[in-house]
């Protein structure tokens, strides 16, 4: 069963306007949450990450909120430029992983920011 | 910066072959992954080792081993490929110390 579900396979915004990308989990026992940009022909590239006991973290343009009672993340762009087209996935770590630092990822968004 | 190398950035094999996907990490990394990527399902784990010759299954490991026998070094073997492991290959690496995963480029793999 998908432990991490991203439920919205694609989303299209206007340059300068904010992206949602959305990412809801099933396991209470996850503590910390990443997300990942990946570019076609491209790893995954670390974007920005959240421990479960905050609800909130930025870097510059790039905010993850998490509520935890809902077991939602979501991370915000803002202001969407058209370099943020690509993949976006989220993973989640359980609680006993925090050594080998084993996630599970979500099956990714894929954001295109039209000019 | 760290940096993982995939030895192949393009495979093509034939069903029944022997596969073998090198990774290799300049980061003295005790941790490394390979996880393969599908459309719609995302990253899904195969295998992943915590040290030299220490290695965990994920959660699609059927079909596939690994060995790691140097700490720099994780091979991901396909042991007698099928159509249905024509994917993208991506390997990781991660210290023990904490941060992100960290990826390679990946290996498109196609078995005719």
């Amino acid at each position: 069963d998908q432990q991490v579900k991203q439920n919205s396979p694609s989303l299209s915004v206007q340059e300068g306007r904010i992206s949602i990308l959305n990412c809801d989990y099933t396991n209470s026992m996850f503590d910390y949450f990443l997300w990942y940009k990946k570019y076609p022909a491209e790893g995954p590239t670390f974007l920005i990450s959240i421990s479960s006991i905050k609800d909130k973290n930025e870097d510059g343009r790039f905010t993850v909120f998490l509520n935890k009672s809902a077991k939602h993340l979501s991370l915000h762009i803002v202001p969407s430029q058209p370099g943020d087209s690509a993949v976006y996935f989220c993973a989640a770590r359980g609680g006993g992983s925090s050594n080998t630092g084993k996630l599970i990822f979500g099956q990714g968004t894929t954001l295109q920011v039209k000019p | 910066d760290v940096k993982v190398t995939q030895s192949s950035r393009y495979l093509v094999k034939r069903t029944g072959e022997k596969v073998f996907l090198e990774c290799v990490q300049d980061m003295d990394h005790e941790n490394m992954f390979w996880y393969r990527q599908d459309p719609g399902l995302g990253l899904r784990l195969i295998y992943f080792s915590y040290d030299v010759k220490m290695k965990e299954k994920g959660d699609i490991p059927e079909g596939y081993s690994v060995s790691r026998e140097k700490k720099e070094r994780f091979s991901l073997i396909l042991e007698s490929a099928s159509t249905n492991q024509t994917s993208m290959y991506l390997c990781a690496s991660r210290g023990r110390q904490g941060g992100p995963q960290h990826f390679g480029d990946g290996t498109r793999l196609s078995i005719l």
